[in-house]
């Protein structure tokens, strides 16, 4: 059983672009969500966050918004470049219950064209 | 500050042999947990600990095992490999369990059953 879904393996996107990854979740204890950026070969890179008391995260391109009563987040990169192009992981986990692994959506690889 | 260190970079293992992977922690951080990825089952918890207690346990055998030291340092031990292990694992830290704090990933340990 999934419980952190991104739904879309892969996007492309011309570069200046919006790209906007998606990510749906079924635990309703999740109260932190984080999104990992992975080149080939290296650990996942943090990217953004956002506790389950916000709706909106911003951070320079990078948006993170999350819908709790669809249990959805996404996150929107304005303007895409080309060195964006990796896999994008959506990752969840409840802190308030002291689980501290994250769990883990199978990723998006998003390809920015130039 | 140095980030998180996995050793080995890779490595090759015959079946039924046993495999030791090393994990040192961003210094101050106290949590370590790992993650199995698989281009099919995308990222996978394993464990995790915290001040050398395992706090969290995934879904996976008891050949999988780990343990952490009182620096922090950790490692994790798989026994008796199968092919299916074949796989890139993780190791990540973060500061706590109980804050909202990111967990930064090494560049992991490519493990190749044979």
């Amino acid at each position: 059983d999934q419980q952190v879904k991104q739904n879309s393996p892969s996007l492309s996107v011309q570069e200046g672009r919006i790209s906007i990854l998606n990510c749906d979740y079924t635990n309703s204890m999740f109260d932190y969500f984080l999104w990992y950026k992975k080149y080939p070969a290296e650990g996942p890179t943090f990217l953004i966050s956002i506790s389950s008391i916000k709706d909106k995260n911003e951070d320079g391109r990078f948006t993170v918004f999350l819908n709790k009563s669809a249990k959805h987040l996404s996150l929107h990169i304005v303007p895409s470049q080309p060195g964006d192009s990796a896999v994008y992981f959506c990752a969840a986990s409840n802190w308030g219950g002291s689980q501290g692994n994250l769990i883990f959506g199978k990723g998006t690889k998003l390809s920015v064209k130039p | 500050k140095a980030g998180v260190t996995q050793t080995p970079r890779y490595l090759i293992k015959t079946r039924g042999q046993q495999v030791t992977l090393s994990c040192s922690p961003i210094s101050g951080h106290r949590s370590v947990s790992w993650y199995q990825q698989t281009p099919g089952q995308g990222l996978q918890f394993l464990f995790e600990y915290f001040s050398e207690t395992q706090r969290n346990k995934g879904n996976f055998p008891g050949r999988f095992s780990g343990r952490q030291f009182s620096n922090s340092r950790s490692e994790m031990n798989v026994s008796t490999l199968e092919l299916g292990d074949s796989a890139l694992y993780l190791c990540a830290s973060s500061l706590d369990l109980t804050a909202n704090t990111e967990a930064f990933f090494g560049q992991g340990t490519r493990l190749t059953v044979v």
